[in-house]
């Protein structure tokens, strides 16, 4: 059991540049999350998979955020026209039902100037 | 809506000196408590979930407990390697698929 890993785990870009982050879950966890944290604040839901199928997403993420996770593993997010707001930590989480408990990755911090 | 609460928000202790976290929350419906430890520029570490009213776990110098209405998080002669900050979480019965709903969390800081 290796953990959670994300890739990059730092991120520095100009505004209106596309990025993508990667999240490897835990092997044989089924579901995936991933949150965005900014400073002195807690963790904040974006989106949920269960296997391959995206269940649900925060009215919060705007549609310049789309996530995937194309074969039930591993999961992108992608931020398209990227904005000053969006700077954060995006982490990411992993669970395997029935248990609820989710592990977190390490996370990837975003800075756009 | 569903919210959690977490009180104080910054708490300095000298080392051995015991102290309380507090976690309030309003949810309709409790499908898990959970607790997690954060160090700077790092993502959350698993401590504790809990379920129902009366629950309580332990890890070395850790116990959290639970209510209908907040839990709390008690640190036992805490040292200075205890220092992070302390977040709770909720996942609520009604909608969402197990999404975790955070506090703000509390910072600790542990000093010799």
């Amino acid at each position: 059991d290796t953990g959670v890993s994300q890739d990059p785990r730092h991120k520095i870009t100009k505004r209106g540049q596309n990025v993508t982050f990667r999240c490897d879950p835990i092997s044989e966890h089924n579901r995936l999350y991933w949150y965005r944290q900014t400073l002195g604040q807690g963790p904040e839901f974006l989106t949920y998979f269960q296997n391959e199928a995206q269940l649900e997403k925060s009215r919060l993420l705007s549609d310049r955020f789309s996530a995937e996770r194309p074969k039930g593993s591993f999961s992108t997010l992608e931020i398209q026209r990227t904005e000053q707001g969006d700077s954060a930590m995006y982490l990411c989480a992993s669970s395997a039902y029935p248990q609820e408990t989710q592990y977190f990755g390490p996370g990837t911090r975003l800075l756009v100037l | 809506e569903d919210q959690v609460t977490q009180s104080p928000e910054a708490l300095r202790l000298q080392e051995g000196e015991s102290s309380s976290l507090n976690c309030s929350y309003t949810v309709s419906g409790l499908r898990g408590l959970f607790w997690y430890r954060q160090d700077p520029g790092k993502g959350p570490e698993f401590l504790f979930t809990l379920y129902s009213a009366g629950e309580e776990k332990e890890k070395e110098r850790l116990k959290a407990t639970l209510t209908k209405k907040e839990s709390f998080l008690h640190i036992t002669a805490p040292k200075p390697e205890d220092s992070a900050t302390y977040l709770c979480a909720v996942q609520s019965t009604s909608g969402g698929y197990n999404k975790l709903i955070f506090g703000a969390g509390t910072r600790l800081a542990v000093h010799p």
